[in-house]
């Protein structure tokens, strides 16, 4: 099992531009989420998904959309960035919503918004 | 709105020297209160899930307990590689995990 994978690793952007970061796990897992990371704040979640075209708003959405058609992909689509989205990304998945069912995240993508 | 406060930030200890992290926590409606290991540049690697006030979980040199207010996770004759930050984190009643911050924790040999 290849777990959480995560493309691209780096990416540069310059302010306006539009990407997508892309997210796969391959443990037939019903949830997954994505998180960003920034310095002293802790991992906050961006948007989440309880299954395959299922998709639900966290604390931080503003900005990004997801979309779910398989319960292998969750891409994170950054709709016309800006340098308050410089940060790290990253996917995590588990079993949906079960209590104490661990999360596995994913390498992370490292994002920064000229 | 949940909460999830981690303290020190920093910690630096001597190879062999045992502390504590502490992670005070406002979750309504806990669910599970996690522990993550991170390493630089990597993803969080789970270590724990605590359920109710009480309870204790190990894993070699680590152990981390329950309050109804605060979770303790204790190192023990701490290693060089245990060298990294650790998360906690509260799953509320909708199943959301709030992170806290992290505490980066370097031990020198």
């Amino acid at each position: 099992n290849a777990g959480v994978t995560q493309t691209p690793k780096f990416q540069v952007l310059k302010t306006g531009q539009s990407m997508t970061l892309q997210c796969a796990q391959d443990m037939n897992h019903e949830y997954m989420s994505w998180y960003r990371q920034d310095p002293g704040m802790g991992l906050r979640l961006i948007h989440y998904s309880v299954g395959a075209g299922i998709t639900d708003q966290g604390e931080v959405p503003n900005g990004y959309n997801v979309s779910r058609s398989t319960t292998e992909d969750f891409p994170l689509r950054l709709l016309s960035a800006a340098p308050s989205q410089t940060s790290v990304y990253f996917c995590a998945s588990s079993y949906a919503g079960q209590v104490g069912s661990e999360q596995f995240f994913g390498p992370g993508t490292r994002l920064t918004v000229l | 709105e949940d909460q999830v406060t981690q303290s020190p930030e920093a910690l630096r200890l001597q190879e062999g020297e045992s502390s504590s992290l502490n992670c005070s926590y406002t979750v309504s409606g806990l669910r599970g209160l996690f522990w993550y290991r991170q390493d630089p540049g990597k993803g969080p690697e789970f270590l724990f899930t605590l359920y109710s006030a009480g309870e204790e979980k190990e894993k070699e040199r680590l152990k981390a307990t329950l309050t109804k207010k605060e979770s303790f996770l204790h190192i023990t004759a701490p290693k060089p590689e245990d060298s990294a930050t650790y998360l906690c984190a509260g799953q509320s009643n909708d199943y959301k995990l709030s992170f806290g911050a992290g505490t980066t924790v370097t031990v020198r040999a």
